[in-house]
């Protein structure tokens, strides 16, 4: 079955304890993007990444980091994670980029206290 | 930069009567234009989408018309379904650009009414 996969599905975490939320995908897309989703605010993307090694900013970059180092994962690292991470991120791929739809994960609950 | 404007963010329509959301966006140069739906506990979903060089697209009960003159798109859900409730999004994206960006609006929550 075709999907996008990400882990943990909820985590709670203290303040600059440094975490990872894994994605993965199984459609051999070029194309990945980390979003969060915040009530009021929509999506907004984080990083994105056209292939493997190459990564860039998004909207709202600011406090993470990402790295692309095989064509399937597209790990989400947050160094020292604060409050105002707590949020709902979506990990999401496509084909070769935003002009073929996006498949996305479901979702990964972070709460920081 | 770029922005995208999605109205209204809540909407509520008796069941069978028809919805519609509209978006704005700002960069002239904006090409692609999807609309994804997110259900309850669930990553957002493509429901249609639209390329700049049509002006409108259908899908059974859903259509996108596009405006590039005035930049604004709209989805419209005719003969609305209870599972028609759940929160929409557009987006607009300038994949041509060395930046292969995606923005999306806020969100529209639709109620589909018994």
């Amino acid at each position: 079955e075709a999907q996008v996969t990400q882990n943990p599905r909820y985590l709670i975490t203290v303040t600059g304890k440094k975490l990872t939320v894994t994605c993965s995908q199984n459609m051999n897309h070029e194309y990945m993007s980390w979003y969060r989703q915040d009530p009021g605010l929509g999506l907004r993307q984080i990083y994105y990444s056209m292939n493997v090694e190459v990564t860039d900013k998004g909207d709202v970059p600011e406090g993470y980091k990402v790295s692309r180092k095989e064509k399937r994962n597209f790990p989400l690292i947050l160094e020292s994670p604060s409050p105002n991470q707590t949020s709902l991120y979506f990990c999401a791929s496509s084909l070769t980029g935003t002009y073929y739809e996006q498949y996305f994960g479901p979702g990964t609950r972070l709460t920081v206290t | 930069g770029e922005n995208v404007e999605q109205h209204p963010s809540t909407l509520s329509v008796q069941e069978g009567d028809s919805a519609v959301i509209k978006c704005t966006y700002s960069d002239s140069a904006s090409n692609y234009f999807p609309w994804y739906k997110q259900e309850l506990g669930k990553g957002p979903q493509l429901i249609i989408d639209i390329r700049s060089n049509v002006g409108e697209k259908k899908d059974q009960r859903i259509a996108v018309t596009l405006n590039k003159t005035a930049k604004h798109f709209s989805l419209h859900i005719t003969e609305t379904q209870p599972e028609d409730s759940a929160v929409y999004f557009c987006a607009a994206s300038t994949p041509l650009n060395r930046d292969d960006k995606i923005i999306f609006g806020k969100g529209t929550r639709l109620h589909i009414l018994p």
